[in-house]
């Protein structure tokens, strides 16, 4: 079993929609938890981090977190074509070190 | 990119040669990190910096060596490249607030090319 498990996708919306990305992970010392966004040809952007279980909002982003199920997800209200990007998921395994997931692709349409 | 550069960008090597690349950092940051990224694979830690002088392995650091002898500087050596090490490299910083806190900030990556 992968540690860290995303749907690889593209996840397609239409723009204006909401977009749900979800990760699980397998490392039950993980504590804190970060989403970036990786547009093709780029480098990884932090979006988000979350720490405590429940939802996180910034802007059009909500990160959800769940550490009794080892879920955490992303939520992108009012979808836009330029988030169409790849986004990866990535718990702190603890000894500072974080552990990608393989990240899904998500595809707004006009 | 919170003030990190890396050199070479894009560099074609053949295979046998020894190739470094180059992390540098404007933002004072204690730990650093080298990673590479493949299709299908995600970004996995080659191999760390909690300090000068002070590193670890990753998941991936068989024919990779690193070092630091400066805050700003991370280096990462390959000592004989081989095709297998064919990908895009990426830097990364951080400075964690709290035991839980790894938010890390990238550079713009290497791609590199081993014939």
């Amino acid at each position: 079993q992968k540690e860290v498990e995303q749907n690889s996708g593209p996840l397609s919306v239409p723009e204006g929609a909401i977009a749900s990305l979800n990760c699980t992970y397998s490392d039950r010392v993980s504590q804190s938890f970060f989403w970036y966004r990786q547009y093709s040809g780029k480098s990884p952007e932090l979006i988000m981090s979350i720490y405590s279980n429940g939802d996180k909002e910034d802007g059009r982003f909500t990160a959800q977190l769940n550490k009794a199920s080892q879920y955490v997800s992303l939520l992108i209200r009012d979808s836009q074509p330029s988030d169409s990007a790849t986004y990866l998921c990535a718990p702190n395994t603890g000894f500072q070190k974080l552990v990608f997931g393989t990240g899904t692709r998500l595809l707004v349409s006009p | 990119d919170a003030g990190i550069t890396q050199s070479p960008r894009h560099k074609v090597t053949e295979t046998g040669t020894p190739v470094t690349l180059r992390c540098h950092q404007t933002e004072n940051h204690r730990y650093m990190y080298w990673y590479r990224q493949d299709p299908g694979h995600g970004l996995r830690l080659i191999h760390y910096s909690y300090g000068v002088k002070d590193t670890d392995k990753g998941e991936v650091s068989d024919g990779y060596s690193v070092s630091r002898s400066k805050t700003e500087d991370f280096l990462l050596t390959l000592e004989s490249a081989t095709s297998s090490q064919t990908s895009v490299y990426f830097c990364a910083i951080s400075e964690p607030r709290g035991s839980r806190d790894n938010e890390q900030f990238f550079g713009p990556g290497t791609r590199l090319t081993v014939l």
